[in-house]
């Protein structure tokens, strides 16, 4: 089975803090992905990424950074956290065009 | 730009009735359609997909028909289990997508009770 594994389920920030949100996944998936989920809004794409350093901006990219160093790696960052930043993070990988998602890390920023 | 639109929930029904999740979108072409479900405090989970029209998908008693002529993919179950409770998304990737990017409704939830 494809495992997507995000470092933290939940997280408690302070505003202006910079924030690392960890993904991993162990398919050699080419494709990533950083979604937010917030009630009535659904899933908004922020980043993905096609391949290792190359990155391309979603729906709501701005507040936020990512990085790609290696292929089963993807970091979310925000880099300074202000509370309209408070949401459900999921972050996904891809194959043969289905997504595979990990359990979400629930982030609050105070 | 493509869109996907569910009905709004929550949907309350008692054990062993018929669900249906209506789900319509737009898009050019013929993209890939998918449900997804989230059940409480766990990521999202394929439940079942379909790639072209008149497709059928199918899963744990759950079906979905690709209808090109009136861009919709509901959802429908026969008899919903308390354990079906959950909010379940709908998800369109676009035709020809090399990067598999989805474009998700904002999801509805079913209640079912005992």
């Amino acid at each position: 089975d494809v495992k997507v594994t995000q470092s933290s389920r939940y997280l408690v920030k302070r505003t202006g803090e910079k924030v690392f949100l960890e993904c991993v996944q162990d398919m050699d998936h080419e494709n990533m992905f950083w979604y937010r989920q917030d009630p009535g809004l659904g899933l908004r794409l922020i980043y993905f990424s096609y391949d290792v350093k190359m990155k391309e901006k979603g729906d709501i990219p701005e507040g936020y950074s990512v990085s790609r160093e290696k292929k089963e790696r993807f970091s979310l960052i925000l880099e300074s956290a202000s509370t309209n930043q408070t949401s459900m993070y999921l972050c996904g990988s891809a194959g043969l065009n289905i997504q595979y998602f990990g359990a979400g890390t629930r982030l609050s920023v105070l | 730009g493509d869109s996907v639109t569910q009905m709004e929930g929550p949907v309350t029904l008692s054990e062993e009735a018929f669900l249906t999740i209506n789900c319509t979108y737009t898009a050019t072409g013929y993209p890939s359609l998918f449900w997804y479900v989230q059940y409480p405090g766990e990521g999202l989970q394929l439940l079942l997909k379909a790639t072209k029209a008149d497709d059928k998908g199918s899963n744990k008693g759950f079906e979905a028909t690709y209808r090109k002529e009136t861009t919709s993919f509901h959802l429908e179950k026969g008899s919903v289990q308390v354990s079906d409770s959950a909010v379940y998304f709908c998800a369109l990737s676009p035709m020809n997508s090399g990067y598999s990017t989805l474009t998700f409704g904002k999801g509805t939830m079913l209640l079912v009770s005992p």
